[in-house]
């Protein structure tokens, strides 16, 4: 049972565009999201989160938006840079702080000069 | 360090053998995971420790893995009579009390052959 589902596996974006990254859940005891990021050989490296309460946070070139009546999310990246190159999780905690994560399958973002 | 540590880094092991991977948290975090990632899969949640807590080991995926954590400090998963389904990349990662966004370590690639 995927509770957190990102659909698409890859998304090739040139420099300077928009990046677009979506993820969908199903739990709706769900109230916190949270992005990551990961580059090969490494471990997840936070990147930003959003609390059920907001429909937008927003940090330098991230902006994550909640969708909570459709239980989506997407994570925008503007302007997008090859350093950006990286595989992006999205995951969910039922309760800030107490609960576990749980994790999407991922979405590799390629960011071509 | 200031970081979550893992070790070994690498792991090969024969079929069968049993196997101990350990954790480093941050010093002074309540929380700790363990996450696996199959080859070309998402972080699959194995087990969660939350303080003094009776830890949540619905993520794992048989008998053969067991995990503990003495206070707030080291972790190990053992893995015994390991099978090649159990190659992966384990990832442990760590947080405070209250604070969801969990800082993970770079992660043991184990491979059975």
């Amino acid at each position: 049972d995927q509770q957190v589902k990102q659909n698409s596996p890859s998304l090739s974006v040139q420099e300077g565009r928009i990046s677009i990254l979506n993820c969908d859940y199903t739990n709706s005891m769900f109230d916190y999201f949270l992005w990551y990021k990961k580059y090969p050989a490494e471990g997840p490296t936070f990147l930003i989160s959003i609390s059920s309460i907001k429909d937008k946070n927003e940090d330098g070139r991230f902006t994550v938006f909640l969708n909570k009546s459709a239980k989506h999310l997407s994570l925008h990246i503007v302007p997008s840079q090859p350093g950006d190159s990286a595989v992006y999780f999205c995951a969910a905690s039922g309760r800030a702080g107490f609960q576990k994560l749980v994790f999407g399958t991922g979405t590799r973002l390629l960011v071509s000069p | 360090g200031a970081g979550v540590s893992q070790s070994p880094s690498n792991k090969v092991t024969e079929k069968g053998k049993d196997v101990e991977l350990r954790c480093d948290p941050i010093s002074g975090h309540t929380a700790l995971y363990w996450y696996r990632q199959r080859l070309g899969q998402g972080l699959e949640f194995l087990i969660y420790f939350q303080g003094n807590s009776a830890p949540d080991k619905s993520g794992l995926p048989s008998d053969r893995f067991s995990a503990e954590r003495t206070g707030e400090s080291v972790s190990t998963l053992t893995i015994q009579r390991t099978q090649q389904e159990d190659s992966a990349v384990y990832l442990c990662a760590s947080s405070p009390l209250g604070f969801s966004s969990a800082f993970f370590g770079q992660g043991t690639r184990l491979t059975v052959v």
